[in-house]
């Protein structure tokens, strides 16, 4: 069974520039969530998608960011313009309906400078 | 509101000792428990998880944690470690049913030496 997919792993820009980062999750797994892991700490959740449905956005900083699953599979979470304090890895994770354990993909690494 | 406490950032041993990472949770509601570990440049590795039943649950690489719901504690051990678990290991709570987001704790960064 193939993993997550997330894609690209690292990416570099400058302050107020725009960047998307790509989410394949796992087959068949019908909700998918964005954390945001912050150099030091723990994930954070961003958002929740249950299919193509938002359930949860409470802590998208939604003036810049926006994020989307059409046809409730793959998704893209954008950056739009990017802060230095934006500088994080940007992990998806994908789960079955009903079960509680997620899947993550291996992150997006994104420098701002 | 659900949180998490790692109670150590960074935990050295030295290779074939044994190893304890703290975890403590606050919540009001029956809660579900993952231990994830995090190689670097990697995604999160499921280690284990608690979701009911018995309290000491195993998981994969030697490790196991036990669930103590009075000291609301999900402590993991394991008895002899190698230099390759070497990682970053996060605590993780959720609670109700399932597909509700994890909350994780400040990660605890554990450094095998030889």
């Amino acid at each position: 069974e193939a993993g997550v997919a997330q894609s690209p792993r690292y990416k570099i820009i400058e302050k107020r520039q725009s960047v998307a980062f790509w989410c394949n999750p796992i087959s068949g797994h019908a909700t998918l969530y964005w954390y945001q892991q912050i150099l030091g700490q723990g994930p954070k959740l961003l958002i929740q998608f249950q299919n193509n449905g938002v359930v949860d956005d409470s802590q998208l900083p939604k003036d810049r960011f926006s994020a989307e699953r059409l046809k409730g599979v793959d998704s893209t979470l954008k950056i739009q313009p990017a802060k230095l304090e934006d500088s994080a890895v940007y992990l998806c994770a994908s789960s079955p309906k009903g079960i509680y354990e997620q899947y993550f993909g291996p992150g997006t690494r994104l420098t701002v400078t | 509101a659900q949180s998490v406490t790692q109670l150590d950032s960074q935990v050295p041993v030295f290779e074939e000792a044994p190893v304890e990472l703290r975890c403590n949770y606050s919540s009001s509601v029956s809660v579900y428990l993952f231990w994830y570990v995090q190689y670097p440049n990697q995604g999160l590795q499921l280690l284990l998880k608690y979701l009911s039943g018995s309290t000491l649950v195993k998981g994969i690489n030697g490790f196991e944690a036990e669930f103590n719901k009075s000291q609301t504690s999900f402590h993991l051990r394991k008895p002899s470690v190698h230099i390759s678990d070497t990682a970053e290991y996060f605590c993780a709570v959720t609670f109700n049913s399932g597909n509700t987001p994890l909350v994780f704790g400040k990660g605890t960064r554990l450094s095998v030496i030889a």
